[in-house]
């Protein structure tokens, strides 16, 4: 019963490195989406995939790259990491977009 | 798009209290709606959801009724309990069937005092 599993949970990273945020989910979900969640602003998609070698942009796609090769894993890039990237980002995914999400632990990364 | 407004927090109720958490929705056409709940560093789960006008959802004791007249979807509970604080979030798809993501609100944070 993973779900969707996302890692890692923590990292900090410096100024203008980079790095990958992998999502996982084993239920055979067509559906996967990344958000990222800050202060007074909810959550805010960055960018989803309907299908496997599918994405597609969100409303905060700038400063991410993504890639679906597989239809369990959908990963998040932030080639040169800066400050305002500092956030906690949700990895969720679904079999029928009407029938709700299921959401990762979330990853919490911290850009100094 | 879509767009959800929900009361902003924080929230804070006696234990046994009813609560009320507003929620109103722009659309075209009827969308599914959703609440969800996120307890302190966890991800959100989906509390309860609706379909369709005039459906009621509910689950562990908290229930919302899609109202089309007045474009609502507020969560309520008779009696809520300490484990009951968390953050509630109001979602709608983005457009249309939602494959392209459901907009979230802001959130509403509750606090539940013993």
């Amino acid at each position: 019963n993973a779900g969707v599993t996302q890692t890692p949970k923590f990292r900090v990273l410096k100024t203008g490195q980079s790095m990958t945020l992998l999502c996982a989910q084993d239920m055979n979900h067509e559906y996967m989406y990344w958000y990222r969640q800050d202060p007074g602003m909810g959550l805010r998609l960055i960018h989803y995939s309907v299908g496997e070698g599918t994405t597609a942009k969100g409303e905060v796609p700038d400063g991410y790259n993504v890639s679906r090769l597989k239809k369990q894993n959908f990963l998040l890039g932030l080639e040169s990491a800066a400050p305002s990237q500092t956030s906690v980002y949700f990895c969720a995914s679904t079999h029928r977009p009407t029938g709700g999400y299921t959401f990762g632990s979330g990853t919490r990364l911290t850009v100094v | 798009g879509d767009s959800v407004t929900q009361m902003e927090g924080p929230v804070t109720l006696s234990e046994e209290a009813f609560l009320t958490i507003n929620c109103t929705y722009t659309a075209t056409g009827y969308p599914s709606l959703f609440w969800y709940v996120q307890y302190p560093g966890e991800g959100l789960q989906l509390l309860l959801k609706a379909t369709k006008a005039d459906d009621k959802g509910s689950n562990k004791g908290f229930e919302a009724t899609y109202r089309k007249e007045t474009t609502s979807f507020h969560l309520e509970k008779g009696s809520v309990q300490v484990s009951d604080s968390a953050v509630y979030f109001c979602a709608s798809p983005h457009t249309g069937g939602g494959a392209d993501g459901l907009t979230f609100g802001k959130g509403t944070h509750l606090i539940i005092q013993p």
